[in-house]
This record gives structure tokens, sequence and C-alpha cells, in this order.
């Protein structure tokens, strides 16, 4: 198994950009899609990206999604902060057998 | 639209089992995979396995084998989660989540059901 290592929070203020990473420890991170998941307090993940830069209808542009293969990782970009994007962020992948979530990012919008 | 309900919070005592409902609606129950995830007090997602509802065949995370088993009854589009052998550690909210693909993603989550394992 791989796994998926994400910082544990960010914080920035509203209006500004963030961008949280998520880097595979084995195999390539362009082999299988990444998706990112947001998770307010008390309630369920909804998706935000899906298959690396992908965004379901509903979800805002200010969110965006990419891979570098460089790094072997993915990234999650929030762009004009609102203080609504306050969650916690999960980025998932998967291989042949299994689904893996990384550790989960606490964003703070102060 | 899609729903997926789960069944209500559960109190067991170490050693006893859970088993968690997952009733889904809105949707072809047999054309979508279903996912459990848990995640602890405090603490990040964990993916416990995958059932495919249209032939009941399924694939677990390697931790869990052994005391998780997954089932569905297509009559009632519900997808059951049984854990044996609990113990304070398996303390969670229990998430069912439907995917399109083999392993791939989730679209829509069930609300969640919460597991205390205690004394």
């Amino acid at each position: 198994n791989f796994m998926l290592t994400q910082p544990h929070s960010v914080s920035e203020s509203p209006g500004k950009t963030v961008t949280i990473s998520c880097t595979r420890s084995s195999g390539s991170i362009a082999s299988n899609y990444v998706q990112w998941y947001q998770q307010r307090p008390g309630s369920a993940p909804t998706t935000v990206i899906y298959e690396d830069n992908q965004r379901p209808s509903g979800v805002p542009d200010r969110f965006s999604g990419s891979i570098d293969s460089s790094s072997n990782s993915a990234s999650l970009t929030i762009s004009g902060l609102k203080t609504e994007d306050e969650a916690d962020y999960y980025c998932q992948s998967y291989d042949s057998s299994n689904m893996v979530f990384g550790g989960g990012t606490k964003l703070t919008v102060l | 639209q899609v729903q997926l309900v789960q069944s209500g919070a559960e109190v067991k005592k170490p050693g006893a089992s859970v088993k968690v409902s997952c009733k889904a609606s809105g949707y072809t129950f047999t054309n979508y995979y279903i996912h459990w995830v848990r995640q602890a007090p405090g603490q990040g997602l964990e993916w416990m396995g995958i059932i495919n509802p249209s032939g009941g065949s399924t694939t677990y995370a390697q931790k869990f084998q052994g005391r998780l088993t997954m089932t569905r009854d297509t009559s009632t589009s519900t997808v059951y989660m049984e854990l044996n052998s609990l113990r304070s550690e398996d303390t969670a909210v229990y998430y069912c989540a439907r995917g399109e693909r083999w392993l791939r993603a989730v679209d829509y989550w069930g609300q969640g059901t919460l597991v205390t394992v205690s004394s």
C-alpha cells in the first residue's frame, strides 16, 4: 500500500490563495486519479475535485486541482478565500485493491 | 435525488458485533458500488472496503479482513456493514458512500452512524 501525506494545517486570510499538497509515498501520482473532499465539522465529506482537476457541478471555480509528477504530488488550490472555505480537506487516490485517503488538512481562514 | 440513509447510533461492549445499514434511493442500486469509510473522533477518514451491489463481490482493507463483512439486499436497495470483535479503537462515525467506478472515488455520502464501543 502507498500513503498520501498532507500538511496537518494551513491558514490564510480571506481573499488570498492557499494551496494544499498531497504527496504519494510510492507509485506514480499520475497512475491513478486524485480526488479532494471538503468536510465541515459535524458533516459528511463532499467532493470538491475529482479525477485530478475536475469540479463537480455546484463547486465554485475558485477550487482547482493539479498533479505534479516531478514531486509525485497533487495539489488543491483555493483562490479568493472565503470564511466558508474553513474546513478539513482530504485527498484520496487508489490502487488495484485499496482506496487511500490522506491524513487531512485543516484550513483556517482568518 | 440520490440519497444514502444510514441506521442510527449504536453503543456496543468490547467483543460484540455491530451491523450498520445504508439504504440507497434516487438511482439504480445495482449500477454503483458502495464503500464504507470510518472516522474516529478527531481523526481522519479511513477506508474499510467496497461492495458491488450487483453481484455482491467485496474487497476489504487488509486491516479489517476477518472482522468485516459487507452484504446487500437488492430487494430493498440496502447495504449492510458488520464489524465483529469490537474494541474501543473501533469507536467512530461510519459512513457509506457511493462510487461509480471500482475503488476510484465516491460521489455521494450517507449521513454517518456513530458507533461507540465502551464497557
